[in-house]
C-alpha cells in the first residue's frame, strides 16, 4: 500500500516568516503535484514535479521533487495571510490504476498578520 | 481553464433519503472521481470512472453508488443516506495522462449535512 505521509501537520506562523512543508513516501512516484484548498473550496492545482531532483517555483513558493522520486518539499518565503490553507500533496504512479493519485493528509497552514 | 462544477454548494438532508450529488467538467477528460474529506482522514477515493458507463470502486464505496452516461457527467448516489455520511464531497477530473502524470481539477465541493 502506498502512503504519503506529510508534516507538519498544523503549522501557525506570522507574516514574514519562512517555513518548509513536507510529503514523504517509501514508495516511487512518477510524478507528484502539489494543491491548496481554501476552507469551504476544493483543491486548486499548483504545480506538478515529474523528475528526480526537479525544482520549480512559482512566485514565493518553491516545489522541489527528491532525487529518488519518493520525497517532496513546498517552501514559501516571506509568507502572507493569504497563503493560509490546507496544502496537500499527490502522487502518481506509472501504471498505476487510471489515474488514481494518493493524497496526503495535508498541512493546515495559518499565517497570521 | 478546466472547469468542474457540482451541482449543490451545501445540501441537507434527511436519514434514508436518497441523495443525489451531480458533477459535470468542461474539459473533455477521460477519469472522473468522487472523493470524501473528513477532518483528520483527509481524502477518500469512493469511486472512480474512466469512461462512460464504466465504474472502479474506490477505498470507501459502501452505501455509495454512482453513474455515468455522459462523458462530462459522474454522479455520486447516496441511496439511503446516513448521518456518517455526513462530509465534503469533491468531485475531480482528469485526462488518461503518459508515464503517471494525472493532473487531477476539482470542484468546489458539496457540504452534505445528514440529519
Amino acid at each position: 500500500t502506498q502512503l504519503l505521509e506529510q508534516s507538519p501537520q498544523f503549522l501557525s506562523i506570522q507574516e514574514g516568516e519562512n517555513l518548509t512543508v513536507y510529503c514523504n513516501s517509501s514508495s516511487v512516484f512518477s510524478s507528484l503535484q502539489w494543491y491548496r484548498q481554501e476552507p469551504g473550496e476544493g483543491p486548486v492545482l499548483l504545480v506538478t514535479v515529474v523528475t528526480g531532483g526537479e525544482v520549480k517555483k512559482l512566485k514565493r513558493l518553491t516545489f522541489q521533487f527528491g532525487d529518488a522520486r519518493k520525497d517532496s518539499s513546498l517552501h514559501i518565503t516571506a509568507a502572507q495571510p493569504g497563503d493560509t490553507g490546507l496544502y496537500l500533496c499527490a502522487g502518481g504512479f506509472e501504471g498505476g490504476s487510471q489515474g488514481n493519485l494518493i493524497f496526503g493528509k495535508g498541512t493546515k497552514l495559518s499565517v497570521k498578520p | 481553464d478546466v472547469k468542474v462544477t457540482q451541482s449543490s454548494r451545501y445540501l441537507v438532508k434527511r436519514t434514508g433519503e436518497k441523495v443525489f450529488l451531480e458533477c459535470v467538467q468542461d474539459m473533455d477528460h477521460e477519469n472522473m472521481f468522487w472523493y470524501r474529506q473528513d477532518p483528520g482522514l483527509g481524502l477518500r477515493l469512493i469511486y472512480f470512472s474512466y469512461d462512460v458507463k464504466m465504474k472502479e470502486k474506490g477505498d470507501i464505496p459502501e452505501g455509495y453508488s454512482v453513474s455515468r452516461e455522459k462523458k462530462e457527467r459522474f454522479s455520486l448516489i447516496l441511496e439511503s443516506a446516513s448521518t456518517n455520511q455526513t462530509s465534503m464531497y469533491l468531485c475531480a477530473s482528469s485526462l488518461i495522462g503518459a508515464q503517471g502524470l494525472y493532473e487531477q481539477y476539482f470542484g468546489p465541493g458539496t457540504r452534505l449535512t445528514v440529519t
